[in-house]
């Protein structure tokens, strides 16, 4: 069975710019959350979506926005990018809605802001 | 706001010799509480849960873990480790009244030496 898959694997932006990552979900999962993880540090929290609906969202600003689509797979956006948006973004997909599931982690997308 | 501390952030040891690893979160009330592990060139994956019941939990590849609800501490244990333990660890809490959030530490890179 395929894992929790994500693109682009590497992306390089400059300030100011868009930009839109991509998951997709193990087979049969509906939740998907997504995670920031800057070098040094553990994984941070950015959103839940289950059904296609926010059912988390972490500490971020407005410029961090995401969705999910009727297949299950999801988009991060993040507009108006900073350098300190540089960092590993992953995302993981669980059977079900909530926290307390296991969740199964994609290889993330290293994105870089110059 | 919920928080985890993971007290060292590098550990160095020979094979065979125990292992302990330190995780306190800040939250009083309900939590669940987890442990993840990162392999070298692999994604996050999940060692070991606790929700309820007995507080000493086993995982997997011989991982154990200790809630102590009055210390608010869940430490990770292995009693004698091998080379290929050498991972990141990850501690990582969610807080029942948090809803779908999951807290992280910022992990505690382990080098098991041959």
């Amino acid at each position: 069975d395929a894992g929790v898959t994500q693109s682009p694997t590497h992306l390089i932006k400059t300030r100011g710019q868009h930009v839109t990552l991509r998951c997709s979900p193990i087979s049969g999962h509906k939740s998907v959350s997504w995670y920031q993880q800057v070098l040094g540090q553990g994984p941070q929290f950015i959103f839940q979506y289950y059904e296609k609906e926010e059912r988390g969202r972490g500490n971020f600003p407005d410029r961090f926005s995401a969705r999910q689509f009727p297949n299950y797979s999801s988009e991060l956006n993040v507009n108006a990018l900073l350098l300190g948006d540089s960092a590993l973004y992953l995302c993981a997909s669980s059977p079900r809605e909530g926290a307390t599931y296991e969740q199964y982690f994609g290889p993330g997308t290293r994105l870089t802001v110059t | 706001a919920q928080s985890v501390s993971q007290h060292n952030h590098h550990v160095i040891l020979s094979e065979a010799a125990s292992l302990e690893l330190g995780c306190n979160y800040s939250y009083g009330g309900t939590v669940n509480l987890f442990w993840y592990v990162q392999y070298p060139g692999q994604h996050l994956q999940l060692l070991l849960k606790y929700f309820s019941g007995d507080p000493l939990v086993k995982g997997i590849k011989g991982f154990e873990a200790e809630f102590i609800k009055s210390k608010f501490s869940f430490n990770l244990r292995k009693p004698s480790v091998q080379w290929s333990d050498t991972a990141e660890y990850f501690c990582a809490v969610n807080a029942q009244a948090a809803g779908n959030k999951l807290t992280f530490g910022g992990g505690t890179r382990v080098l098991v030496k041959p």
